[in-house]
């Protein structure tokens, strides 16, 4: 079935760095990616949906300036934590929907970056 | 508003038995459902879907019920097994953006 990799797994970064994941879609092309981040015993909460070629939309409450988002080809996103504090550390996933378009098609998950920042 | 709600946070069954979990949605505009299995520390595997043309669907092991009057879908596991311990979420599909809207998950624990 269809992959979605997510790089690093884990990271480590001081406060005050910018650190940037990395979401592929490996064997299909994907023109719609959405970042989700998990806090702990809480459930999965979209951040953005990232188009390829075009800017991000940002869900409400999250600093567009502070999660940068590029979909620069139609298999890579990337999601840059600037400026990252401790409150930043979390898991972070993203996610890509396989085909055309339409809510038939399934959506593959990454497997997830844990950031801890300190 | 659309919400997801998955009321029980947890689940224990015993090896070789059911195991049923359910959702509820308010937002009936869109009407298709995906199920998520989730370990510790590593992304939502995509189990199954259902969209509102059935009421029903089967992969193997796992069935989703869709009960579109009472806005209540179910996953059932059967025979369960201790590798489906897990978190279970269950996800419906926005219009448009394609937006998911999680539920908070059902942690399930099967025990050997």
């Amino acid at each position: 079935g269809a992959v979605v990799s997510q790089h690093p797994s884990w990271v480590i970064c001081k406060s005050g760095t910018s650190v940037k994941i990395e979401c592929r879609s490996l064997d299909f092309q994907a023109t719609t990616m959405f970042w989700y981040r998990q806090f702990p015993k809480q459930s999965l909460m979209l951040m953005a949906t990232s188009n390829e070629g075009s800017k991000a939309t940002y869900e409400q409450g999250v600093e567009k300036d502070k999660f940068l988002i590029n979909h620069a080809s139609l298999t890579l996103s990337t999601l840059t934590v600037t400026s990252a504090h401790p409150e930043d550390s979390s898991f972070y996933i993203c996610s890509a929907r396989a085909g055309t378009g339409g809510s038939g098609n399934t959506i593959y998950f990454g497997e997830g970056s844990w950031l801890t920042v300190v | 508003d659309q919400q997801v709600k998955q009321n029980s946070p947890s689940l224990s069954v015993q090896e070789g038995r059911i195991s049923i979990l359910n959702c509820d949605y308010t937002n009936s505009m869109f009407d298709y459902f995906l199920w998520y299995k989730k370990y510790p520390a590593e992304g939502p595997t995509f189990l199954i879907s259902i969209s509102s043309i059935k009421d029903k669907n089967e992969d193997g092991r796992f069935t989703v019920f869709l009960n579109k009057s009472a806005k209540h879908l179910s996953l059932h596991i059967v025979p369960s097994q201790p590798g489906d311990s897990a978190v279970y979420f269950c996800v419906q599909v926005g219009g448009g953006s394609e937006k998911l809207v999680f539920g908070k998950g059902t942690k399930l624990t099967v025990n050997p």
